[in-house]
């Protein structure tokens, strides 16, 4: 079976602290991709990578940056939390269809 | 990419079959019919794709009108587990940087004992 792991189910962070979000697959999946999802809101993308070290910006970028240095592996990173990145966070990856994490639920306080 | 719009809830009864429509009116021809749910609490999983032709696998059929500017994806039999928000997608196929999925609010299907 596939497999996307998230390495957080639940995360509790202070304001101001760098914040590691980390994904595998174990497909060999080129694509992978980082959303959040808040009610109302729905599922929005925030980076994406088609390739080791590759990198683009999804809808809502700012506040992120992302790491791919070996293919499996895809890393959320938010510089300086904040309260307003308090959200689920969803990992996924991609070959003809998109296989999801389970998700991090992030809570900055 | 192409959008889509979906009715925000249906309801359907358990045994019956759930039908949900999609409509994509602005698809391009390179561009496939993607669906996808999400149960509460779970990230989405992938139920069907298609481009011009009609599918079917264990989990549900996909009806994609001749025009393609509109799908509809039917789960035969409803069970109380198949509860969850129903997304259909529009996307070119996988690969490369132009490839990624952009969710829209889609269909809350209850599924009623």
């Amino acid at each position: 079976d596939v497999k996307v792991t998230q390495s957080s189910r639940y995360l509790v962070k202070r304001t101001g602290e760098k914040v590691f979000l980390e994904c595998v697959q174990d497909m060999d999946h080129e694509n992978m991709f980082w959303y959040r999802q808040d009610p109302g809101l729905g599922l929005r993308l925030i980076y994406f990578s088609y390739d080791v070290k590759m990198k683009e910006k999804g809808d809502i970028p700012e506040g992120y940056s992302v790491s791919r240095e070996k293919k499996e592996r895809f890393s959320l990173i938010l510089e300086s939390a904040s309260t307003n990145q308090t959200s689920m966070y969803l990992c996924a990856s991609s070959f003809l269809r998109t296989f999801f994490g389970q998700g991090t639920r992030l809570t900055v306080v | 990419d192409a959008k889509t719009t979906q009715p925000p809830s249906m309801d359907c009864a358990e045994g019956r079959a759930a039908n949900l429509p999609c409509n994509h009116s602005t698809i391009s021809g390179n561009e496939y019919v993607y669906w996808y749910r999400q149960i509460h609490s779970q990230g989405p999983q992938y139920i069907i794709h298609g481009l011009k032709n009609n599918e079917t696998n264990e989990m549900a059929s996909l009806i994609i009108t001749e025009d393609r500017k509109s799908s509809t994806l039917i789960l035969p039999h409803a069970t109380l587990r198949d509860t969850a928000v129903y997304y259909c997608i529009v996307s070119q196929n996988s690969g490369g940087s132009n490839y990624k999925l952009t969710f829209g609010k889609g269909t809350l299907l209850t599924v009623n004992p």
